[in-house]
């Protein structure tokens, strides 16, 4: 299975700031189809998940453009270019080009300093 | 809208079953995959099975195979988890996603609630 491995666990970051998370994965997620199947999901406090990022960095409709995703191969990154205070919760990376199973990173927790 | 509702947690005993079902509207089920996935108190998102549009392929991961069926009705829109042997560490909300169609759609654009299934004696 491939392992996806999320830095930091925890990001304490300053309204106004940028906050940037990085996640990496045991095996490379180029597709054979070429696309690389990585997303990234905001999960805020007592809430369902939300899907934030889809193939790397295209954003979901009504996602603040303030969130970018980057990356290639094993090496991926979600920034917020000026955390807002609904940005507090977790967010998990994803991947699904190798599959079953679909795997999440273990989650990294944003707060407000 | 998209609406994913799920139902059927509550508590039950160590080697006991318990059958969630999610009711969906707002987009043509038949055309997508759909996926439970389980979040345990305090920890991370673990995807648990999928199933085919047509219920013809199925997929779990390894610590429910088993123990654990997935089905579909597309005639309701519903999708359904058959939890067998439950054991302790298998307690989490359960959440019903929607997953992509296995040609251009990725997954889980759509999330249900969630429903909370607690494995204890």
């Amino acid at each position: 299975d491939v392992v996806m491995t999320q830095s930091p666990l925890s990001l304490p970051v300053t309204l106004g700031q940028p906050a940037s998370i990085s996640c990496r994965s045991s095996h490379s997620l180029v597709s054979s189809d070429g696309n690389t199947y990585l997303n990234w999901f905001q999960q805020r406090p007592g809430q369902s998940p939300r899907r934030l990022i889809y193939k790397v960095s295209n954003r979901d409709s009504g996602v603040p453009d303030r969130f970018s995703g980057s990356g290639s191969g094993t090496d991926f990154t979600l920034k917020i270019s000026r955390v807002e205070a609904e940005d507090v919760g977790v967010y998990y990376c994803m991947q699904h080009t190798h599959w079953p199973p679909y795997t999440f990173g273990q989650g990294t927790k944003l707060e407000i300093k | 809208e998209v609406q994913l509702v799920e139902s059927g947690g509550g508590l039950v005993q160590p080697g006991g079953s318990l059958r969630l079902s999610c009711a969906a509207s707002g987009f043509t089920f038949s055309n997508y995959w759909m996926s439970w996935v389980r979040q345990a108190p305090g920890k991370g998102l673990e995807w648990v099975a999928n199933i085919k549009q047509d219920g013809s392929e199925k997929y779990y991961v390894d610590s429910v195979k088993g123990r654990f069926t997935i089905s579909r009705d597309n005639a309701k829109n519903s999708l359904f988890l058959q939890m067998n042997s439950l054991r302790a560490e298998d307690t989490a909300v359960y959440y019903c996603a929607k997953d992509g169609d296995g040609y251009i759609q990725p997954p889980f654009d759509y999330w249900g609630q969630g429903t909370l299934v607690t494995v204890s004696s």
